[in-house]
């Protein structure tokens, strides 16, 4: 069955740190790949894509995601973190058999001063 | 531009009764998504609205109903409400089929509470 999984439910970082989140999917073809953000009390605000071409896409707020095919992995990336990244994050995989996108679900970041 | 807009923000129902939730998508969106995200279950899918006809349905039972206007904008229903009902109800925008060709962009949801 097509899925998505991220690996850590939780991550707390200290202010000023890199960042790493995982995500991978279960597919069989090249999906569509999406990272969302989502502060508490909020709808989710979209982050970066990826459909095609370059397999490195820069997003807003200085995130990046590598795509990674060979191991079904589309992880997001932040050289330094700030007290104001502190949210839920999700990554979903959209072209799905199903034809509907599909949320993984989560990664709740915490960010230390 | 302005963004995705839901009402109302937050809701109060009694077991059995029913609710209609609205979106207005973005100007120009011809295509409404509506998730159900909960603490225990993620965002999961309840359907899939293009220029008034819908594309995708999720697994959710019938007593989940949706409809979309001449003008984009979106309802969705929920009939004899039960308290695994109360969940954040979130819609999302986009200009094209969501995941299939394009991005959508989200509101910032409708808070439903069964009591």
């Amino acid at each position: 069955a097509q899925s998505v999984t991220q690996p850590d439910i939780h991550i707390t970082v200290s202010e000023g740190a890199s960042l790493e989140l995982r995500c991978n999917y279960s597919y069989g073809a090249t999906p569509y790949l999406f990272w969302y953000v989502q502060s508490p009390g909020q709808g989710l605000q979209l982050l970066l894509k990826y459909f095609s071409g370059d397999t490195l896409v820069q997003g807003i707020k200085g995130f990046e995601a590598e795509f990674k095919r060979s191991q079904s992995s589309f992880n997001l990336r932040k050289p330094s973190v700030h007290w104001s990244d502190a949210a839920e994050y999700f990554c979903a995989v959209g072209k799905t058999s199903y034809d509907k996108v599909i949320f993984g679900p989560g990664t709740s970041l915490s960010v230390i001063p | 531009k302005a963004g995705v807009t839901q009402t109302p923000r937050y809701l109060i129902k009694t077991r059995g009764q029913q609710v209609t939730l609205s979106c207005s998508p973005i100007s120009g969106h011809r295509s409404v998504s509506w998730y159900q995200q909960t603490p225990g279950q993620g965002l999961q899918f309840l359907f899939e609205y293009f220029s008034e006809t819908q594309r995708n349905k999720g697994n959710f039972p019938g007593r989940f109903s949706g409809r979309q206007f001449s003008n984009s904008r979106s309802e969705m229903n929920v009939s004899t409400l039960e308290l695994g009902d109360s969940a954040l109800y979130l819609c999302a925008s986009s200009s094209g089929q969501f995941g299939r060709n394009t991005e959508a962009f989200f509101g910032q949801g409708t808070r439903l509470t069964v009591v």
